[in-house]
């Protein structure tokens, strides 16, 4: 079945500890996206890539990284220079750049620094 | 810039009753508005659009939303909720070329 799959579901780390967020996706689409989710903040854009090697920054990039080396691929670090990363993180794709905007999502991933 | 505005953050409502979420955006483009829902631990699934076209638009599990271009509000209703509506919903705007702007989310709780 196509669709985006993120990995781990849930991830505990220690904080100053980097952490690397799986996102892969076998629809074909062009645009990838990541999201965060805080209780009661909505989705806050983090980073988005909307062509291989190319990315650009959201609205709360700071002490995140990304990659796009490959079409289907567009991991997330979170940095020990994020403040808060407690969080619930969502990827997200798009057919095209220029398309409607429509979204397709992942089932999402739950990181927790202890 | 866009920017969308949930106006209640939680909606407590009983079984079998309507229920309205209203949504509130602001750009100075044309707009594309989306209503999508979440489950606990889930991610965000689709439950209807408007591009363009008739401004009523119908989605799934029996939701429709009714785009308002003078009000810039597109609120989502249901005639007659179940238990299983019980989620959050987010109301999100694009112009097309931009990432999706989200609003905060309204938490659903419907009660038997």
């Amino acid at each position: 079945d196509g669709g985006i799959t993120q990995s781990p579901k849930y991830l505990f780390r220690k904080e100053g500890q980097n952490v690397t967020l799986s996102c892969e996706q076998n629809l074909n689409h062009d645009a990838m996206y990541w999201y965060r989710q805080d209780p009661g903040q909505g989705l806050r854009l983090i980073y988005y890539s909307q062509i291989v090697n190319d990315f650009q920054k959201g609205d709360i990039a700071e002490g995140y990284s990304v990659s796009r080396e490959k079409k289907e691929s567009f991991p997330l670090t979170v940095t020990s220079a994020q403040k808060n990363p407690t969080a619930f993180y969502l990827c997200a794709s798009s057919p095209a750049a220029s398309s409607s905007g429509e979204l397709f999502f992942g089932e999402g991933s739950r990181l927790t620094v202890l | 810039a866009q920017s969308v505005t949930q106006l209640d953050s939680q909606v407590p409502v009983f079984e079998e009753a309507p229920v309205e979420l209203r949504c509130n955006y602001s750009s100075s483009v044309s707009v594309y508005l989306f209503w999508y829902v979440q489950y606990p631990n889930q991610g965000l699934q689709l439950l209807l659009k408007y591009l363009s076209g008739s401004t009523l638009v119908k989605g799934i599990n029996g939701f429709e939303a009714e785009f308002n271009k003078s009000q810039t509000s597109f609120h989502l209703r249901k005639p007659s909720v179940h238990i299983s509506d019980t989620a959050e919903y987010f109301c999100a705007v694009s112009s097309g070329n931009t990432p999706l702007v989200f609003g905060k989310g309204t938490r659903l709780s419907v009660i038997a």
